[in-house]
C-alpha cells in the first residue's frame, strides 16, 4: 500500500507565487523524502528530513515534518516557470529498506 | 559520469512476447531497484537488489524476473508480456541503504498490445 499520500494532488499558480503541498503518512518513518518528475523524465531526489528533524531548507525549498501528526509539507518560494512538475514524498518506514511512494503532486506555474 | 542509464527508452511488445530492460549505473552503488509508474499510481517497487549477486521482491514482483550479475547492471526480466505491464518503468540505485537518496534514470516506455 502507500505510505505517503500528498494534498493537494493538482496545484495550479503564478509565477512568483509559493506553492505548498502535503504529504502524510501512517506508520513510523526513518525519514522522508521528497522528489521532483519532470515531464517525461526520471525522479530527481530534492531533500530528506530525518525523523528527529522539524525543518529543513534547500534553497528555495523549506520541509517541515510533524511526527506526531505523521505529515510533511513542502514549500516552494517564489515559483518559476522550471518549477513545473510533479512532485512525489516517499518515506522510509523503521525496519524496511525499501522507500514508499506517494501519489504525487502536480504543480504547474503560469508565467 | 552518465549516473543511471536504462535501456531501451521505449520498446512495443506483443503479448506473449519476452523482453529485458538493462538497467547501468557507474556510480558504484550498492543498492538497486526496479520500479513501475503507472498514471495516477505513484511508483510501485518491483524487485531490488541489496548487493551483486542478491535480489528481492517489492511490492508487485508478479510477472516479473531479475539478475544482479555484475555490480553496475540490474536487469529486468518479463517472460511472457501481458498489457497489464503496459507502464513506464524506472530503474535506480543508492549507495548503500535505501534509507538514503536514490538517483533514477530516464526511464523505459513499455507498450504491450
Amino acid at each position: 500500500s502507500q505510505q505517503g499520500e500528498e494534498d493537494p494532488q493538482a496545484l495550479s499558480i503564478q509565477e512568483g507565487e509559493n506553492a505548498t503541498m502535503n504529504c502524510s503518512y501512517k506508520t513510523s518513518i526513518n525519514n522522508l523524502q521528497w522528489y521532483r518528475q519532470n515531464s517525461g523524465r526520471g525522479l530527481v531526489h530534492l531533500i530528506l528530513i530525518r525523523s528527529n528533524e522539524r525543518e529543513k531548507h534547500s534553497g528555495r525549498l523549506r520541509v517541515t515534518l510533524d511526527t506526531s501528526k505523521k505529515s510533511s509539507s513542502l514549500l516552494i518560494t517564489a515559483s518559476r516557470a522550471a518549477d513545473t512538475a510533479s512532485y512525489f514524498c516517499a518515506t522510509v518506514i523503521y525496519g524496511n529498506n525499501r522507500l514508499a511512494f506517494g501519489k504525487g503532486n502536480q504543480v504547474v506555474v503560469i508565467p | 559520469n552518465a549516473g543511471v542509464t536504462q535501456t531501451p527508452k521505449f520498446r512495443v511488445l506483443k503479448t506473449g512476447q519476452s523482453m529485458t530492460l538493462l538497467c547501468a549505473q557507474d556510480m558504484n552503488h550498492e543498492y538497486m531497484y526496479w520500479y513501475r509508474q503507472d498514471p495516477g499510481m505513484g511508483l510501485r517497487l518491483i524487485h531490488y537488489s541489496v548487493g551483486e549477486g542478491t535480489t528481492a521482491k517489492g511490492e508487485v514482483p508478479d510477472g516479473y524476473n531479475v539478475s544482479r550479475l555484475k555490480k553496475q547492471n540490474f536487469l529486468l526480466g518479463l517472460e511472457s508480456a501481458a498489457p497489464s505491464q503496459t507502464s513506464v518503468y524506472f530503474c535506480a540505485s543508492s549507495p548503500g541503504t535505501s534509507v538514503e537518496t536514490q538517483y533514477f534514470g530516464p526511464g523505459t516506455r513499455l507498450l504491450v498490445l
